[in-house]
């Protein structure tokens, strides 16, 4: 079965600061993908980052970064620098490589204080 | 390049009434999916179509739920009759395609209120 945990339902964060949101998941494939999308209040879902279960490298896209800890089973999104506009729900999905369907967790709302 | 489009943007229907959303993915992108999202939760996989074949509809209350993709293209989602537990955000999402590492691109989804 696959399974995807977000344990923090909401986080605050001061602007300019970093903060680490947790994901972790459980798969019995060995081989899988790692998303992050951040669904703002309009709903739509918007693309992060990505992360290969054979990748050796953390990802990162600007701002973003994923540290990626595969003993673990865990893919922590980590934002620099917040900004007031980070300020919307997260989620963590993961994508095995049989089915290839995305198992999306149940999101973490993220709030930027100035 | 155009993004996922989808309409309505929101609804609002009767308990036992019908209803269909669409969907027009991204041109090119040959895997298409619909995702339910009930509030406070995550999206939760309907129907997931290749081109114009069904991968996976396990998940999907065919006894009043229906999905279709004529020509692969744009795709259709129906219910009928609604229950008031079908309140949620219609997603729909394309791929370019099945291999791994491809992230979905996702529409601004229908807002489904059932009363």
């Amino acid at each position: 079965a696959q399974k995807i945990t977000q344990t923090q339902p909401g986080m605050f964060v001061q602007e300019k600061e970093a903060v680490t949101l947790d994901c972790t998941y459980d798969t019995s494939d060995p081989s899988y993908g790692l998303f992050w999308y951040k669904q703002p209040s309009s709903g739509e879902m918007i693309f992060l980052i990505y992360q290969g279960s054979y990748d050796q490298q953390n990802a990162t896209e600007g701002r973003y970064s994923l540290n990626f800890q595969k003993a673990r089973k865990s893919a922590n999104l980590v934002i620099s620098a917040s900004q007031l506009g980070d300020s919307a729900m997260y989620f963590c999905a993961m994508r095995p490589n049989t089915g290839n369907q995305f198992y999306f967790g149940t999101g973490t709302s993220l709030t930027v204080i100035p | 390049e155009a993004g996922v489009a989808q309409s309505p943007r929101y609804k609002i229907i009767e308990k036992r009434q019908s209803v269909a959303f669409w969907c027009n993915p991204i041109s090119g992108h040959a895997t298409l999916y619909w995702y339910q999202q009930i509030l406070g939760q995550g999206p939760k996989l309907l129907i997931q179509f290749q081109n114009n074949g069904v991968v996976d509809d396990s998940q999907l209350p065919k006894d009043r739920f229906s999905a279709e993709r004529l020509k692969g293209v744009d795709s259709t989602l129906k219910i009928q009759p609604a229950k008031l537990e079908d309140s949620a955000v219609y997603l729909c999402a394309s791929s370019l395609d099945i291999s791994l590492g491809r992230e979905a691109f996702f529409g601004q989804g229908t807002r489904l209120t059932v009363v």
